[in-house]
């Protein structure tokens, strides 16, 4: 099972609104990771779990919170947004560097969450 | 940080024919790998194909192969025998075989065409 899953699949939410994307992989995977993306551009990394711990905020404001309940969950909680934070977010996860195995090494998406902030 | 580079934002090919893809990269590194991805434009981010650094042998899966120069810091995508399900965006990416922040480093895509 190669699947990584993300719900909800769509989120509008108004500026004041506390809401939460959810992320799941049974890979056995212990990095895992929260990407922003916009129309036609590169995934933007946000932060990066290994082994459930906080290993990279790229200086990401603090309406985001990032939460790794254990090696298989992913939240991301979302609170008084702003309109340009809409957009495509991506959840990944992979080995992490210091425990590859062959053919183990790639990262691996969910499908996205399309978050519309009003 | 490492960079990726893509040249060509957008590329276009004819249904069968063959298109190359360019990405070049920037490291001091000499244990890394890098990917291209595929997005089409339901936005499920797939991988393509990978390359081990320390392997001299280019990559191939199916009609996708790479042109992996090491020396020229060069990883081109090459699809054989185009189909309409190639068109997509496609993201190089780079990963480091020693970094313990677990970080890719994606260019900034190249969006394909493929004319009927």
């Amino acid at each position: 099972d190669t699947e990584v899953t993300q719900t909800p699949k769509h989120l509008v939410m108004g500026m004041t609104n506390k809401k939460s994307l959810k992320c799941e992989q049974h890979m056995g995977h212990r990095a895992m990771y929260w990407y922003k993306q916009k129309a036609k551009k590169p995934p933007e990394l946000m932060f990066v779990y290994s082994y459930e711990k906080l290993s990279i905020n790229e200086s990401v404001p603090s309406r985001f919170s990032p939460e790794c309940p254990n090696s298989s969950l992913l939240n991301l909680h979302l609170h008084a947004l702003q309109p340009e934070d809409s957009a495509l977010y991506l959840c990944a996860s992979s080995q992490p560097a210091t425990t590859f195995e062959v053919s183990s090494y790639e990262q691996y998406f969910g499908p996205g969450t399309r978050l519309t902030v009003t | 940080a490492q960079t990726v580079t893509q040249s060509q934002p957008e590329m276009s090919v004819q249904e069968a024919e063959t298109v190359t893809l360019s990405c070049t990269y920037d490291t001091s590194e000499s244990d890394y790998y890098l990917f291209w991805y595929k997005q089409p434009p339901s936005r499920q981010m797939i991988l393509v194909i990978r390359q081990e650094a320390y392997k001299q042998q280019n990559a191939t899966e199916n009609r996708f192969s790479v042109n992996f120069q090491k020396a020229a810091k060069s990883f081109s995508l090459k699809i054989s025998d185009s189909q309409l399900g190639d068109a997509a965006m496609y993201f190089c990416a780079y990963r480091s075989g020693r970094d313990t922040g677990n970080q890719f480093y994606f260019g900034t895509g190249t969006s394909l065409t493929v004319i009927p």
